[in-house]
Parts: C-alpha cells; sequence; structure tokens
C-alpha cells in the first residue's frame, strides 16, 4: 500500500522568504505520480505541482517548486518568496499505481502554513 | 468553466438521520472521485467512477455510505444512517478519462456535522 508521511504539522515562515515543506512517500512501484494541493481556510483544494517518477527535472510552478529526490523518496514542496495569502494547509499525495491518470490519490495529513508579516 | 461543485456546503443533522450530499464534476470529465477527511486526519478515498460505473469503491467505510452516479453526470453520497464518527469534510473530485491530465479538480466540500 502506498503511504505519505508530512511530518510537520505546523510551519511559520517569514513574509518575502522561502519555506520548504517535507513530504516522503512509500511505494514499491516503479511508475507512480507526486502531487500537492493547497488548502486555504475557505476550504477549496487548489492544485499546485505534479511531479512524475519518470520526470528527470524538478518540476517548477511559479514560486511553487518540487524538490523531487527519487532514492531517497521524498518530494518537498518549495515556496519561495513567501505571501500572505501563502497561509494555508497544504497536502501532498500520490496517484495509486495502474490505470493511467485515472487512479485515486493517497494523502498525507497535511502542513499548517502560516506566512508571518 | 464552471468547476466541481459541491451541495450542500454544511450540513448539521442526528445520529440516524439520513444525508444526501450531492457532487457536479466538470462538464466532460468521466472520472469522479469521493474523499472524506475526517477531523485531524487524512484526506481518505472512498470511491472512484468512471463516467456511471463504479470503478473502485475499496474505500467505502460500510454498507451505510452508498454513492450512485446515474447517467454519468452528477453523482450522490448517502449515509443511512449516520453515526457520530461520519462527521467531517467530504470532497468531490473529477478528471477527464484520457491521458494527458494528471490533475484531479477538487470541489469545495461539504462539511457534514453529526450529533
Amino acid at each position: 500500500a502506498q503511504k505519505i508521511t508530512q511530518t510537520q504539522p505546523g510551519m511559520f515562515v517569514q513574509e518575502k522568504e522561502a519555506v520548504t515543506l517535507d513530504c516522503t512517500y512509500d511505494t514499491s512501484d516503479q511508475s507512480y505520480g507526486l502531487f500537492w494541493y493547497k488548502q486555504p481556510s475557505s476550504g477549496e483544494m487548489i492544485f499546485l505541482i505534479y511531479q512524475g517518477s519518470y520526470d528527470e527535472q524538478n518540476a517548477t510552478e511559479g514560486r511553487y517548486s518540487l524538490n523531487f529526490q527519487k532514492a531517497r523518496k521524498s518530494a518537498n514542496l518549495v515556496i519561495s518568496a513567501s505571501q500572505l495569502g501563502d497561509s494555508a494547509m497544504y497536502f501532498c499525495a500520490m496517484r495509486e499505481p495502474g490505470g493511467g491518470s485515472a487512479r485515486q490519490l493517497t494523502f498525507g495529513s497535511g502542513t499548517q502554513l502560516t506566512v508571518l508579516p | 468553466e464552471a468547476g466541481v461543485t459541491q451541495f450542500p456546503s454544511h450540513s448539521v443533522i442526528e445520529k440516524g438521520q439520513t444525508v444526501t450530499l450531492r457532487c457536479d464534476p466538470i462538464s466532460g470529465h468521466d472520472n469522479l472521485y469521493w474523499y472524506r477527511r475526517v477531523m485531524g486526519k487524512e484526506i481518505k478515498f472512498l470511491l472512484h467512477f468512471v463516467k456511471e460505473s463504479k470503478q473502485d469503491e475499496s474505500g467505502m467505510p460500510n454498507n451505510r455510505f452508498l454513492a450512485e452516479r446515474t447517467g454519468g453526470t452528477y453523482s450522490t453520497l448517502k449515509v443511512q444512517p449516520a453515526e457520530l464518527e461520519d462527521s467531517g469534510v467530504y470532497f468531490c473530485a473529477s478528471s477527464p478519462l484520457l491521458a494527458g491530465g494528471n490533475e484531479q479538480f477538487f470541489g469545495p466540500g461539504t462539511r457534514l456535522t453529526v450529533l
């Protein structure tokens, strides 16, 4: 079974600083996908970034980048130049193997990020 | 284009009552998923529809939960009878059937409170 571990229940960062949110995963499969979602206090789940297990480059999307270390089975999210609006819960997730992109996601427990002014 | 919508946004019911949650996926998305987050715990997969067929319902906790997707459009999730441990946030997500899109698009969730 797939497992996602987020060891930081809460993180604080100063506005304009960078922050890294940790995520490790456990799988015996060679093909998988890793995701990060943001959940602000309003409750919706917002997709941030995706990394495929065969992607050679680390994924980047604007101020978000994914530090993918396959051998260590880690997929940390780096947010550069933090903004007050980045305060939210952040979830790391893995897509179950098989079935292409249609398989369900397994989520970590989340990290509550607070950006301080 | 409208995103995934869920109704109601909040529901407060008493133990033993019945509640039906509704999810309208993005138009044209054949994959529809239900997840839930019980207080303080991980978001857990419940089931996956491909069009009107249940592709995987391994995450459904017990037979008090019934999901349907008649006609392959919107889906309902009925809890009957509701128990205290059913309280949490129920998310619906959708994605296109064909490869090329990695993202599952989530709805805003329904917060269910069972008293």
